[in-house]
């Protein structure tokens, strides 16, 4: 089955840190855009970062410097890891796959308050 | 960067009714232009990609037209499953890609 499954949220203080994991079965995120998105409580999409060709990486302007995407060819899984978070990093933080955001996970919550 | 408008912000209508949703980018964005579907609780899911395609499993009452910076989801007959939040993204140019703020279809 083609799918992405998130994990690694959770509540954080500000400042803190975390990892995000985003599992890919049934295609590989070696030849693949692979996005993050976010979406605050009640509030609309936000594209986050993507990782494509080799190792290209881009990210918005409100996260460069304190977040970066990377991938694991061998596991088949792409990371957020979020440093310096801040409250307004409070999201539920999706993975999707391709510049047509074809595929998405179901998202993994991420709160940061102290 | 390439902003998305979207219009109206709430649409009130009745199931079996059309639905006319808008999208406006700031600049020429050709035809790369896609629609979401969103449900309370759920991932978004693509509907339309490059302002017309229909996404693999998107019925056929779907369907997304126009190009440079003015574009349109039309539904054609609401059904009860429908009423849902949906935005446009641009992928023309990028970074960012970036999402209008999103139209809310609810039952009139």
């Amino acid at each position: 089955e083609v799918q992405l499954v998130e994990s690694g949220g959770g509540l954080v203080q500000p400042g803190g840190s975390l990892r995000l994991s985003c599992a890919a079965s049934g295609f590989t995120v070696s030849s693949s855009y692979m996005s993050w998105v976010r979406q605050a409580p009640g509030k609309g999409l936000e594209w986050v970062s993507v990782i494509y060709g080799g190792d290209k990486t881009s990210h918005a302007d409100f996260v460069k410097g304190r977040f970066t995407i990377s991938r694991d060819n061998l596991k088949n899984t792409i990371y957020l890891q979020m440093d310096s978070l801040r409250a307004e990093d409070t999201a539920m933080y999706y993975c999707a796959r391709d510049v047509t955001f074809d595929l998405w996970g179901q998202g993994t919550r991420v709160t940061v308050s102290s | 960067e390439i902003v998305l408008t979207q219009s109206p912000a709430t649409l009130s209508l009745s199931p079996g009714e059309r639905a006319t949703l808008s999208c406006r980018a700031s600049q020429n964005i050709n035809k790369y232009l896609a629609w979401f579907q969103q449900k309370p609780g759920q991932a978004p899911r693509l509907l339309i990609y490059d302002a017309s395609n229909r996404a693999t499993g998107i019925p056929a009452r779907f369907s997304g037209s126009g190009s440079g910076t003015d574009f349109t989801l039309t539904i054609s007959s609401l059904e009860p499953e429908d009423f849902a939040v949906y935005y446009c993204q641009q992928r023309s140019i990028w970074p960012p890609f970036t999402f209008g703020p999103g139209t809310k279809v609810d039952i009139k």
